[in-house]
C-alpha cells in the first residue's frame, strides 16, 4: 500500500536553529499539507501545497515557516529560527481522494 | 475562526460496552471525515460523509452526518481493546481551489479489558 514517508522520525534542535522537516508524498497526488500536533493536542491545520504554490495557510505559518518542493518528489517544511513552542509532531499528508499522512516528525526545541 | 467540536474529550469503556463520539460544528459542514490516531501514531482516514442524514457503516462502526449537516458522529457497538486511540473529526474545507482538512478536538478512547 502506498504511503507517505517522513524524515527524520524524531528531531532536537536548539532554539533559534533552522530545521528542516522533510515528507515523500505518495507519487500520483497533486496536493500536499502540513499538519502539526502539539503533545495531546488536536490537528492543527499549517499549510496546503498545489501546484508548486502555497493555496492556504493558517495564522500558524508567519514568516518563520517555508514550504518547498525541490525535486518533483520531496515535499518539505522549513522553520528558520525554531522557537520552544515550535516543539510538536509535524504531519506531512498528501491527497487524492482522501489525505493519507505520514508517520510525522517529533520536533523537540531546547 | 471556524471550529469543530468533540465531545467528550476523553471516554474510558470496559472492553464489549459501546462508545459514542459527537462531532459538532457552527456551522454547517460541506462534508466530513473521520480519522483515529493509535497512540503514538498518525491520523488514519477512516470514512467521509456528504450527504445530509448519512449513514455509513464500518463493521463495528457506524458514522452518521446530521440532517442539517452540522454536526456528525461515530458510534462503535462491543469496543474492543484495538479501538483504542483519539477519534478525529475533519472538514475538508474547500478554497482557493484546494482543500484544507479543519480537525476537531478529538476524543480519546481507552478500552478496559
Amino acid at each position: 500500500e502506498p504511503e507517505v514517508t517522513q524524515t527524520p522520525s524524531h528531531q532536537v534542535t536548539q532554539m533559534g536553529q533552522e530545521v528542516i522537516l522533510r515528507c515523500v508524498p505518495i507519487s500520483n497526488h497533486l496536493y500536499f499539507y502540513w499538519y502539526r500536533q502539539i503533545l495531546g493536542q488536536k490537528v492543527e491545520f499549517l499549510v496546503s501545497f498545489y501546484n508548486n504554490e502555497i493555496s492556504e495557510k493558517s495564522e500558524i505559518f508567519d514568516d518563520q515557516f517555508s514550504v518547498e518542493r525541490p525535486d518533483g518528489s520531496n515535499f518539505t517544511l522549513k522553520i528558520r529560527s525554531t522557537k520552544l513552542e515550535d516543539s510538536a509532531m509535524y504531519f506531512c499528508a498528501s491527497r487524492s481522494t482522501e489525505a493519507f499522512f505520514g508517520q510525522g516528525t517529533r520536533l523537540t526545541v531546547v | 475562526g471556524q471550529q469543530v467540536m468533540q465531545i467528550p474529550q476523553y471516554q474510558h469503556v470496559q472492553e464489549g460496552e459501546d462508545f459514542t463520539t459527537y462531532c459538532n460544528s457552527s456551522t454547517t459542514l460541506s462534508n466530513i471525515q473521520w480519522y483515529k490516531q493509535r497512540p503514538g501514531g498518525h491520523p488514519v482516514f477512516l470514512i467521509q460523509l456528504v450527504k445530509s442524514g448519512e449513514v455509513k457503516k464500518q463493521k463495528r462502526l457506524t458514522f452518521q452526518f446530521g440532517e442539517a449537516k452540522k454536526n456528525s458522529s461515530l458510534h462503535i457497538t462491543a469496543t474492543q481493546t484495538t479501538d483504542v486511540g483519539t477519534y478525529f473529526c475533519a472538514e475538508a474545507s474547500q478554497s482557493s481551489g484546494t482543500y484544507k482538512y479543519i480537525f476537531g478536538t478529538g476524543t480519546r478512547l481507552k478500552v478496559l479489558a
